[in-house]
């Protein structure tokens, strides 16, 4: 089956560190996505890459970095400059840029600061 | 600059009685309009969309929203709420001129009681 797989679902991690946060879609699409979720928050917009081997910031995108090497992979990672990492963070997928069709998410991972 | 408010914290229905679940956007073209569900640890899952035409759409698991531009309101509704529909429900937004980024709303739970 088709579809976004994020690894790993919890993290934990120490003060200082940084960690990445797996993304990997296997639907050929074109468009990936990176949202952090806080309580009575909603969804905020991290990073946001329309094709490989570019991306552009989202509205909170101090403290993270991305990279797309890949179509199918689209990896985060949270460093040290991240002062508030704890939250639910979301990864989605959309065939292209300007498809008409909703976004495809992954079942989220966990980040915990320990 | 995109926007979309979803004026509720909390809904409660009882079972068998029909809901509403409250969105309304802001938007400089015309907007592509979009919600989800999301259960307990996952993803959002995506439920219905307005792009263009007629101005009631049906999604899934029985789901339907009213696009009215005037009010510029995309209410999700429902004749006959399930305790299975107890969820957080998210609308979002996005400008036809806006290519591949949507905005999303604070999110709205759900709860149906027996």
């Amino acid at each position: 089956d088709g579809g976004i797989t994020q690894s790993p679902k919890y993290l934990f991690r120490k003060e200082g560190q940084n960690v990445t946060l797996s993304c990997e879609q296997n639907l050929n699409h074109d468009a990936m996505y990176w949202y952090r979720q806080d309580p009575g928050q909603g969804l905020r917009l991290i990073y946001y890459s329309q094709i490989v081997n570019d991306f552009q910031k989202g509205d909170i995108a101090e403290g993270y970095s991305v990279s797309r090497e890949k179509k199918e992979s689209f990896p985060l990672t949270v460093t040290s400059a991240q002062k508030n990492p704890t939250a639910f963070y979301l990864c989605a997928s959309s065939m292209a840029p300007t498809s008409l069709n909703g976004y495809t998410f992954g079942s989220g991972t966990r980040l915990t600061v320990v | 600059a995109q926007s979309v408010a979803q004026p509720e914290d909390q809904v409660n229905v009882a079972e068998g009685n029909p809901l509403t679940v409250k969105c309304t956007y802001s938007v400089s073209g015309n907007p592509y309009l979009f919600w989800y569900v999301q259960y307990p640890n996952r993803g959002l899952q995506f439920l219905l969309k307005y792009i263009t035409g007629d101005n009631l759409v049906k999604g899934s698991y029985g789901f339907e929203a009213e696009f009215n531009k005037s009010q510029t309101s995309f209410h999700l509704k429902k004749p006959s709420a399930l305790v299975s529909d107890s969820a957080l429900y998210f609308c979002a937004v996005r400008e036809d001129t806006n290519a591949g980024k949507s905005t999303f709303g604070d999110g709205t739970t759900l709860t149906v009681k027996p």
